[in-house]
């Protein structure tokens, strides 16, 4: 299964600034995906991120907030913009693993916004 | 309604019981069903994976689903202080979307 590399690790931002998350894989993969995890809550996709194509939001994400930016088969940016106190949380990146489970996910970036 | 109900927990056991954990899922177009471990401060790792009705053991994991009741469960067995995490259940359908569990965490008292 591949790797994925995800900086930074943590982060506290002033709001109204914006924070960009990287995620780096050691192999090529079709899909990459972000979600948001907030405390004692599930996994909450944000958005798919294909290469070559705009990334699809899923509903109550929207791309001025969260632009997306996927520039080959191994990398993947998530900007959180504008940034407020609700958006303190840890964003993760993942792939696809190459089918519809198995898939592999970052270590996590923990926000702070204050 | 959630798309995947999972019992919150927290689950305390003593080291060498079987920990017990489910879900309920509402969609039954949903045809893979997952099992993920998430240690503190790192990403979810994949512990089991299955798409069809019945049981798949692994070591001293078992993942159970009964697809008519849409019920997925996870048994450990032997049960160890290194597997005290939080574990979240997760299904999908074709189009490689994960819907999560708000996950169980477990502690394994030595």
């Amino acid at each position: 299964s591949a790797v994925i590399s995800q900086k930074p690790s943590r982060d506290i931002c002033q709001r109204g600034t914006s924070l960009t998350i990287q995620c780096q894989v050691d192999s090529q993969v079709t899909m990459m995906f972000w979600y948001r995890q907030q405390p004692g809550q599930s996994l909450t996709l944000i958005a798919t991120a294909n290469q070559g194509s705009e990334a699809t939001y899923e509903s109550g994400f929207v791309i001025d907030k969260f632009p997306i930016s996927r520039p080959n088969l191994t990398f993947s940016t998530l900007t959180v913009s504008n940034m407020s106190p609700e958006d303190s949380s840890i964003y993760l990146c993942s792939d696809n693993g190459g089918g519809p489970y198995g898939y592999t996910f970052g270590s996590g970036t923990r926000l702070t916004v204050v | 309604q959630k798309e995947v109900e999972q019992d919150p927990g927290p689950l305390s056991v003593p080291e060498g019981a079987i920990v017990s954990l489910n879900c309920t899922y509402s969609n039954s177009a949903f045809q893979y069903f997952m099992w993920y471990r998430q240690y503190s401060r790192k990403g979810p790792e994949l512990l089991m994976y299955t798409y069809s009705s019945g049981n798949k053991e692994d070591g001293r994991f078992t993942a159970q689903v009964d697809k008519s009741s849409k019920y997925i469960s996870l048994f450990i067995r032997d049960s160890q202080p290194s597997d005290s995490a939080t574990y979240l259940c997760a299904v999908s359908t074709n189009d490689y979307k994960l819907s999560f569990g708000a996950g169980t965490t477990v502690t394994v008292r030595a």
